[in-house]
């Protein structure tokens, strides 16, 4: 079956970044892409972008384009998302999705990104 | 940015009462591109309506999606206790950027 298993709870301080990690499996790496979504504590989703890992191309929401980057290493089925310039805000749940571009069929577990000095 | 907005922000039901939840967008979707998710504490969000009206693989057909351009809707015909949750619309607009409504949360009364 389809599985997106995400990286653990990361604590980072202002002005860093942070890297998150989306491993798949159960279908066609390259046959769809990955979207990110992040949900910050008691609030709603918010879409940061979407990445084709087989082309590298990337999508991003205009508020976090110059902060996100998107990338995917086909060999061991896995797509990263790095925001950088961290603020207290970036504390959320960040997912990793499937997509086809219109709507995310599996979502990954969730990882817990904490901004705190 | 297609803004969504959802209906009401709490609605408060009993099991087995019909639950109608409401997605208005500030433009036209294209070509149905609405998908309707719902969300459990501590869980990711699971997709149940795409195109506006498909259910899911694995989603009961008392869950239904209808709508087209501006107004959306998604309706439980009869609540179980699994579907005490929160539910959001998607919209996938111009360049495939998405954007969420704000959710509906149904709660038992």
């Amino acid at each position: 079956q389809v599985q997106l298993v995400q990286s653990g709870a990361e604590v980072e301080k202002p002005g860093a970044s942070v890297k998150v990690s989306c491993k798949a499996s159960g279908h066609t790496f390259i046959g769809y892409y990955m979207d990110w979504v992040r949900q910050a504590p008691g609030q709603g989703l918010e879409w940061m972008g979407r990445i084709n890992p087989n082309t590298g191309g990337t999508n991003y929401a205009q508020k976090f384009q110059g902060r996100v980057t998107m990338t995917s290493d086909r060999s061991i089925s896995t797509v990263y998302m790095e925001l950088s310039r961290l603020r207290s805000d970036d504390t959320a749940v960040y997912y990793c999705a499937r997509s086809i571009t219109n709507y995310a069929d599996y979502w990954g577990q969730g990882t817990l990104v904490t901004v705190s000095s | 940015e297609i803004v969504l907005t959802q209906s009401p922000g709490t609605l408060s039901l009993s099991p087995g009462e019909r639950a109608t939840l409401s997605c208005r967008a500030s433009q036209s979707v294209t070509s149905n591109y609405l998908a309707w998710y719902q969300q459990k504490p501590g869980q990711a969000p699971r997709l149940l309506i795409y195109g506006a009206s498909s259910r899911a693989t694995g989603i009961p057909d008392r869950f239904s999606g209808s709508g087209s351009g501006t107004d959306f809707t998604l309706t439980i015909s009869r609540l179980e206790p699994e579907d005490f949750a929160v539910y959001y619309c998607q919209q996938s607009g111009g360049s495939f950027k998405w954007s969420f409504g704000q959710g509906t949360k149904v709660e038992i009364k």
